[in-house]
């Protein structure tokens, strides 16, 4: 079975500061897609990065980047110069290819931005 | 273009009682992804509909079911409804459901069983 596990509940970091939140997955296919969204307390879940799993070079939006280890099949997700918006509940989320409508998400990490 | 849309925002039913929640795609998508989301459990995917035909479905009881019309919009219905199934009910909707398409999601519906 496919899982998505983060082993970080929650987290803080200073307002401007950088912090990383991580992400494994389990998975025996080759063809995937991995996310980042985001749930900020409105709950509406916005779509912060994506990588495809064939692809080497690591995906970067603005202040937002990953570190995608496929052999450690690792996908965890780096906020430079954190801003009090960034502050939601972060979850990454798996796609295969043989099952592309379904999204397997990970427990998720509450992630605090403080002033 | 206006994003996806959940109708209600808030329900509160009681035990026993059928619930229908509705979700609007955004303008030209053609998949619609139904997912529960509850403190204990997590995300979880119920189901996805693509050209009002189910294509995948999750590890959910026959109590849940869903359908989509020929405008992509896409109806969930929960049957006699247990204190279990209060949870956010979030919608996502995507192009074509490929494996590369982003899904974009609702505001969701959250559900309360008396």
């Amino acid at each position: 079975a496919q899982t998505v596990t983060q082993s970080q509940p929650e987290m803080s970091v200073q307002e401007a500061e950088t912090v990383t939140l991580s992400c494994t997955y389990d998975t025996s296919e080759n063809n995937y897609y991995l996310f980042w969204y985001k749930q900020p307390p409105s709950r509406q879940m916005i779509l912060v990065i994506r990588q495809e799993a064939y692809k080497q070079q690591n995906a970067t939006e603005n202040r937002f980047s990953v570190n995608f280890q496929k052999a450690a099949k690792s996908f965890s997700l780096k906020i430079s110069d954190s801003q009090l918006g960034d502050t939601a509940m972060y979850f990454c989320a798996f796609v295969r290819v043989s099952n592309t409508g379904k999204l397997i998400f990970g427990q998720g990490t509450t992630l605090q931005v403080k002033p | 273009k206006a994003g996806v849309t959940q109708t209600p925002r808030y329900l509160i039913k009681t035990r026993g009682q059928q619930v229908t929640l509705s979700c609007s795609p955004i303008s030209g998508h053609r998949s619609v992804s139904w997912y529960q989301q509850t403190p204990g459990q997590g995300l979880q995917f119920l189901f996805e509909y693509f050209s009002e035909t189910q294509r995948n479905k999750g590890n959910f009881p026959g109590r849940f079911s869903g359908r989509q019309f020929s405008n992509s919009r896409s109806e969930m219905n929960v049957s006699t409804l247990e204190l279990g199934d209060s949870a956010l009910y979030l919608c996502a909707s995507s192009l074509a459901g490929l494996i590369g398409d982003t899904q974009y999601f609702g505001p969701g519906t959250r559900l309360t069983v008396l």
